[in-house]
């Protein structure tokens, strides 16, 4: 069975303080990890998705890099707009999409 | 650009009643996905379907039931609700290519269930 962990459960950050989020992963056949953001009370928003280890995608002050065993979203100088729970989820060779229980970020100005 | 749509957005219902949710994914997209989400959870799949057909079922309880229509929008259908069933319900759709990595999911809004 696909697992997803993610670490740490909240982050609280101030604003330009730069850090990362992990999220550790067991999967039969890798063939995506993905980055959402959800805002409380909304759906999940796509960010990234990964697909071989080495890969690196940036969006804005967002980088998530992958590795065969992890997948850490890099937040460089964050700012309070940033503060979200983020997802991550593998999809496996079954085709189906397992979540991490994310990771709530606050930025405080 | 079209998003994935869903009504209600609340719904207010009391134990041992009936709710139907509805989701009217993105259009071209083939395949559609519901998932339950309690105060603080991660996302929990439980029903998809891919053109019309249901394609793969996960922790969804047997007085739940849901279907594609012929015009690829789905409801999801909630009866003898029990107020363990309060969660937000997300649609998702997607267009599949086969490509690894390509299957990303774009999820609505969601509907708020609340039962009293």
């Amino acid at each position: 069975e696909d697992q997803v962990t993610q670490s740490p459960e909240a982050l609280r950050l101030q604003e330009g303080e730069s850090s990362s989020l992990n999220c550790s992963y067991t999967v039969s056949g890798l063939r995506g990890l993905f980055w959402y953001r959800q805002d409380p009370g909304k759906g999940p928003e796509f960010l990234f998705t990964l697909y071989s280890a080495g890969e690196e995608k940036e969006k804005e002050r967002l980088k998530a890099t992958l590795t065969k065993k992890e997948s850490f979203l890099h937040i460089t100088a964050p700012k309070p707009e940033d503060s979200a729970t983020y997802l991550c989820a593998v999809e496996g060779s079954n085709y189906k999409l397992t979540f991490g229980k994310g990771t709530l970020l606050t930025v405080n100005p | 650009a079209a998003g994935v749509i869903q009504s209600p957005r609340h719904l207010i219902k009391e134990k041992r009643e009936t709710a139907t949710l509805k989701c009217y994914p993105i259009p071209r997209h083939d395949t559609v996905y519901w998932y339950q989400q309690g105060p603080g959870q991660d996302p929990q799949f439980l029903i998809s379907f891919y053109e019309k057909m249901q394609s793969d079922k996960g922790s969804i309880p047997d007085r739940f039931s849901a279907q594609q229509f012929s015009d690829y929008h789905s409801e999801l259908n909630m009866s003898s609700l029990e107020l363990g069933d309060s969660a937000l319900y997300f649609c998702a759709s997607s267009k599949g290519t086969g490509e690894p990595g390509a299957n990303v999911l774009t999820f609505g809004a969601g509907s708020r269930l609340t039962v009293l």
